[in-house]
């Protein structure tokens, strides 16, 4: 199994600039997670789909921050316009949401804005 | 809102020693992960849980699940300089399509 796919791994962006992060599930799994995570704040969870639905967006910090997830391989967070403390680490995990719950998480993309 | 706090924060041991840490919540959880990260990958997970008393291991792994439901515990024994990693527990409320909490991570340094 190739595990959860995010890309890229790095991005290097200027302030106001659009970023687009991608994730590609593990198949089969029918939940699907984005976390930021920071020293200063530890793991977040920002957005979780099930079945393509988005089910809790409360972690989303701003407007300015968007998921969207058209299928079940893959997803998309955006945010419009980037600002320095947007900077992180961006995991996506998924989860087969079933009797048995867990979460597989992907490598993660680091965020840089400068 | 939900807290999971996870303790210690931090830990230096010398390769060889046993090592403990634990997650408490204030709610009652259905489900316990423990997950380690290493510098520049993804939290990788170690072993799950989904009964209270349950008692899991992995390897030099051994994690369990609090019979209150609202802790959970994670020995390594015999560490070695490889364990070096952020290790971190997650817990997962009961219901349909809920999400999981995670504690701040517990930081182990072995000295070889």
């Amino acid at each position: 199994d190739a595990g959860v796919i995010q890309s890229p791994r790095h991005e290097v962006t200027e302030m106001g600039q659009e970023v687009t992060l991608r994730c590609k599930p593990i198949s089969g799994h029918n939940s699907l997670f984005w976390y930021r995570q920071t020293m200063m704040r530890g793991l977040e969870l920002l957005i979780y789909f099930n079945n393509n639905v988005p089910i809790d967006d409360s972690g989303m910090p701003e407007d300015r921050f968007s998921a969207k997830m058209p299928n079940a391989s893959f997803s998309t967070l955006k945010i419009q316009p980037s600002e320095p403390r947007d900077s992180a680490v961006y995991f996506c995990a998924s989860n087969p949401h079933g009797v048995t719950d867990t979460q597989y998480f992907g490598p993660g993309t680091r965020l840089t804005v400068l | 809102g939900q807290q999971l706090n996870q303790s210690p924060q931090s830990m230096f041991i010398q390769e060889g020693e046993d090592v403990s840490m634990n997650c408490t919540s204030s709610s009652i959880f259905n489900t316990w992960l423990w997950y380690k990260q290493e510098p520049g990958e993804g939290p990788v997970l170690l072993i799950a849980l989904y009964k209270a008393g349950e008692l899991t291991s992995n390897g030099r792994l051994t994690a369990q699940f609090g019979i209150t439901r609202k802790d959970s515990f994670l020995n390594i024994s015999a560490s070695i300089p490889s364990d070096v990693g952020i290790y971190f527990c997650a817990g997962q409320e009961g219901g349909n399509f809920n999400k999981f909490y995670f504690g701040s991570g517990t930081k182990l340094n072995v000295k070889p």
